[in-house]
């Protein structure tokens, strides 16, 4: 696609509840990561995945997190047993292998809130 | 272990003032770093980038970065905001796929 697309743009959940959150990146964008955004903070790293490697999960804050990617396609992002404090916006961001320089390409995230 | 810092939690500023957010990374090795700028309501996007050669590199909309190697930092110019330039700001530092971002600045531009 043109851009990278995440979904679904706003979810609202009840604590305890699982959540699934989705990213498309741009196509031949074989690097692809994930970062959570508090109100009011910075970017936070989560999860990297890089073509078939095994991704680098060390930003992960805990096991309720968890993610997957399909070949160099979608990638879901799964937060098990949710709790209050994961209320964030969840950003995807993809860029280029072949010489990776750093310049990512950012969705427009998916902001989580858990009641 | 790698980071970055921005020192500036929130600026305002009047238009036609100029501007200057810091930024400092802590990293071992070659390191390319970039401003990237989130206005309200939109998705990040890339202001800027460094990975060598001149440090002196402009982005779009008139900013400008100097990088300085001696003291660790990469801090983002304007020399006259606008309105429009309202948005929050982050410096991040990218070394061997490992990609860092300060905790961003967010300047109010009041007309």
């Amino acid at each position: 696609g043109a851009g990278v697309s995440q979904s679904p743009s706003n979810k609202v959940t009840e604590k305890g509840k699982d959540v699934e959150l989705r990213c498309d990146p741009i196509s031949g964008h074989t690097a692809l990561y994930w970062y959570r955004q508090r109100l009011g903070q910075g970017l936070e790293f989560l999860i990297y995945f890089q073509g078939n490697s095994a991704p680098d999960k060390s930003g992960l804050p805990s096991d309720r997190f968890s993610a997957e990617r399909t070949g160099e396609s979608v990638s879901t992002l799964t937060i098990q047993r949710t709790q209050q404090e994961d209320s964030a916006v969840y950003l995807c961001a993809s860029s280029l292998t072949s010489g990776n320089t750093g310049e990512l390409f950012f969705g427009e995230g998916s902001r989580l809130t858990v009641l | 272990a790698q980071s970055v810092s921005q020192h500036n939690h929130h600026v305002i500023l009047s238009e036609a003032a100029s501007l200057e957010l810091g930024c400092n990374y802590s990293y071992g090795g070659t390191v390319n770093l970039f401003w990237y700028v989130q206005y309200p309501g939109q998705h990040l996007q890339l202001l800027l980038k460094y990975f060598s050669g001149d440090p002196l590199v402009k982005g779009i909309k008139g900013f400008e970065a100097e990088f300085i190697k001696s003291k660790f930092s990469f801090n983002l110019r304007k020399p006259s905001v606008q309105w429009s330039d309202t948005a929050e700001y982050f410096c991040a530092g990218y070394n061997n796929n490992d990609m860092r971002f300060g905790a961003g600045t967010r300047l109010t531009v009041k007309p």
